[in-house]
């Protein structure tokens, strides 16, 4: 079955640190997001791609930076992790004519 | 600013009653809605969805309602169950952003036995 996936699934790093969230989806679905989960904001958008080598910005961009080299892939990147990017991340990707965003299982990225 | 707004962070019904969740939207570009449910550990999944051409769509025990004049929809789950507990998000989506849905904050559901 096809599917996404996100790895790790949880992570601990130190501030200051790079720190890269991969993921990877089976259904070859042109658009790849991030969003980020945070108690009382619900999920916000943090990047957006509509195809390989298409990346924009999304609500709450500053920070992170994505790359889309391939189809299957958007890692998203936290170039020097901040205490205030602890957050659970979850991508999602969705084709074309699909009603709805299709999920990975999250990754919970703790900054100390 | 919110665009879209779920005012109620949680909702406790009895198994066997209604339970109506509720969604607010400011942004009247919005032209598909949808409700996601999430289970904690786990991604958000798709639970129904309704084109702003419509009033209703109704899927199994799940309803959804749209009343654009309010901006407004509501989610209605008749009979509750006690596996229906969890976080549910309302969404919406513009023809300019395409694709990607702006999400409400989630109401948590509890359905108690």
């Amino acid at each position: 079955d096809a599917e996404i996936t996100q790895s790790p699934r949880h992570k601990i790093t130190e501030t200051g640190r790079q720190v890269t969230l991969a993921c990877h989806q089976t259904w070859n679905h042109n658009n790849m997001f991030w969003y980020r989960q945070d108690l009382g904001h619900g999920l916000r958008l943090i990047h957006y791609s509509y195809g390989v080598h298409d990346t924009n910005k999304g609500e709450v961009s500053d920070g992170y930076s994505v790359s889309r080299s391939n189809t299957e892939d958007l890692p998203l990147t936290l170039e020097s992790a901040a205490s205030s990017q602890t957050s659970v991340y979850f991508c999602a990707s969705t084709g074309e004519g699909n009603t709805e965003a299709f999920f990975g299982q999250g990754t919970r990225l703790t900054v100390v | 600013d919110q665009q879209v707004k779920q005012n109620s962070p949680s909702l406790s019904v009895q198994e066997g009653r209604i339970s109506i969740l509720n969604c607010d939207y400011t942004n009247s570009m919005f032209d598909y809605f949808l409700w996601y449910k999430k289970y904690p550990a786990e991604g958000p999944t798709f639970l129904i969805s309704i084109s702003s051409i419509k009033d209703k769509n109704e899927d199994g025990r799940f309803t959804v309602f749209l009343n654009k004049s309010a901006k407004h929809l509501s989610l209605h789950i008749v009979p509750s169950q006690p596996g229906d507990s969890a976080v549910y998000f309302c969404a919406a989506r513009t023809p300019s952003l395409f694709y990607i849905p702006t999400f409400g904050r989630g109401t948590s559901l509890i359905v108690h036995p």
